[in-house]
């Protein structure tokens, strides 16, 4: 069964760039399509982005120009970057196993938060 | 912003049943994409509860059933139990978007 870990800073200043890493156990990242996926405090779940095999990517159109993601096939790691953070990017964000359409493997979150 | 419109909360009796919609539109759900659907207990992650429409994980009870027809998605619930008592997503494809999308999310009470 494969096991997905967030990890992050935890607090982030507004303007700054976030970076989070999501560690895959259990499985590999070849072959698969894995997600970003954010959700702020008391709101919905948004589609940040995907990464196919560490090499494709798509991204939601609404943060496509400040999201970066990329993935490290030796270390089994995926990668966040999203620059000049607002308040509006406080949210727990999840990294997800895509299998084709949905996602059936789940982190169990990373919360950052965006404050001076 | 959601493009898959969801009833902000449902609410049934225990043994009842009760039903969830998923209101998409011709670049999702009308294209033919299929709809999926999450169970998010409070402070945990989502839940794979239904994919690919109306087919089930292991370990998911058989009083969760989904359905899809034109551009809308149902979610139901029979045998409503306490543990239910939590929020429910759809989650689809959309071709405009190039991407996925998530319904607003129904919070359903069990009474």
């Amino acid at each position: 069964q494969v096991q997905l870990q967030e990890s992050g800073p935890g607090l982030v200043k507004p303007s700054e760039t976030v970076s989070l890493t999501c560690t895959v156990s259990g499985g590999s990242l070849s072959g698969y399509y894995w997600s970003w996926i954010r959700q702020p405090p008391g709101k919905g779940l948004e589609w940040i982005g995907y990464i196919y095999d560490s090499g494709s990517t798509n991204y939601s159109p609404s943060l496509k120009i400040r999201v970066t993601i990329s993935g490290d096939t030796s270390k089994n790691q995926l990668s966040l970057k999203l620059r000049s953070v607002t308040a509006a990017d406080t949210a727990v964000y999840y990294c997800a196993r895509v299998q084709m359409g949905w996602f059936d493997s789940w982190g169990q979150g990373s919360l950052v938060t965006v404050s001076s | 912003q959601s493009v898959l419109t969801q009833p902000p909360s449902v609410s049934g009796a225990p043994g009842q049943r009760v039903t969830i919609s998923c209101a998409g539109s011709n670049s999702n759900i009308g294209a033919g994409y299929d709809v999926h659907w999450y169970q998010q207990l409070p402070g945990t992650a989502p839940k794979l509860l239904i994919y690919g429409n109306n087919n089930r994980p292991s370990g998911v009870p058989d009083r969760f059933s989904g359905s899809k027809s034109g551009t809308s998605a149902s979610l139901a619930i029979t045998g409503l139990q306490a543990e239910d008592e939590t929020d429910y997503y759809c989650q689809s494809f959309d071709s405009r978007l190039s991407g996925y999308v998530f319904g607003t999310g129904t919070t359903v009470t069990v009474l």
